[in-house]
């Protein structure tokens, strides 16, 4: 499989537990994203890396969200001192930087469900 | 910054009646306009996308179609079949941005044997 690559797919937690995503995306793509997406919503943006270079992030993502990619490769999202309101689907997605005016497709992955108790 | 609205949220069609979804945007920058699906337990799959420079695009039995001036566009699925349903989501983004994608809150399309 080349597609994008979630892990865990489920994380169950109790609150104030601190938790771990990571994200391999398509091996030739040097965007990655992460969003949000809770029930009945569409996704929203965190934050996007170019290679290692985090460029981008939301006022969603609070300072108990860190996001790295180290690497230019794989990425993970941290999540410390969990609390409930941070029970959502996060998805993770990557694309290949557009030339000129051009947008890359983002293609993205199955989502890491987070459930805090 | 860019909001996008979307419309209806949801929508019951007969198997091979056409389905209709739109989205309206409201930052005039906004470039590229990508439509994605969405089964239960699954990320959102691509279905097919429109660029500022063109007003209508089709592949097979759907189509995008793209008003700048309204700043609206729309999803058009013809001859749906019950493999149809799922959540479709429209979304909006300006090139040279990242990429960010701003999208709408989703449309629930159930096609009906």
């Amino acid at each position: 499989d080349t597609g994008v690559s979630q892990d865990p797919r489920h994380k169950i937690t109790k609150r104030g537990q601190n938790v771990t995503f990571r994200c391999d995306p398509i091996s030739e793509h040097n965007r990655l994203y992460w969003y949000r997406q809770t029930l009945g919503q569409g996704p929203e943006f965190l934050t996007y890396f170019q290679n290692e270079a985090q460029l981008e992030k939301s006022r969603l993502l609070s300072d108990r969200f860190s996001a790295e990619r180290p690497k230019g490769s794989f990425s993970t999202l941290e999540i410390q001192r969990t609390e409930q309101g941070d029970s959502a689907m996060y998805l993770c997605a990557s694309s290949a930087a557009g030339t000129g005016e051009v947008t890359g497709e983002l293609f993205f992955g199955e989502g890491s469900r987070l459930t805090v108790l | 910054g860019e909001n996008v609205e979307q419309h209806p949220s949801t929508l019951s069609v007969q198997e091979g009646d056409s389905a209709v979804i739109k989205c309206t945007y409201s930052d005039s920058a906004s470039n590229y306009f990508p439509w994605y699906k969405q089964e239960l337990g699954k990320g959102p799959q691509l279905i097919i996308d429109i660029r500022s420079n063109v007003g209508e695009k089709k592949d097979q039995r759907i189509a995008v179609t793209l008003n700048k001036t309204a700043k609206h566009f729309s999803l058009h699925i013809t001859e749906t079949q019950p493999e149809d349903s799922a959540v479709y989501f429209c979304a909006a983004s300006i090139s040279g941005g990242g990429n960010k994608l701003t999208f709408g809150t989703g449309t629930q399309l159930k096609v009906e044997l």
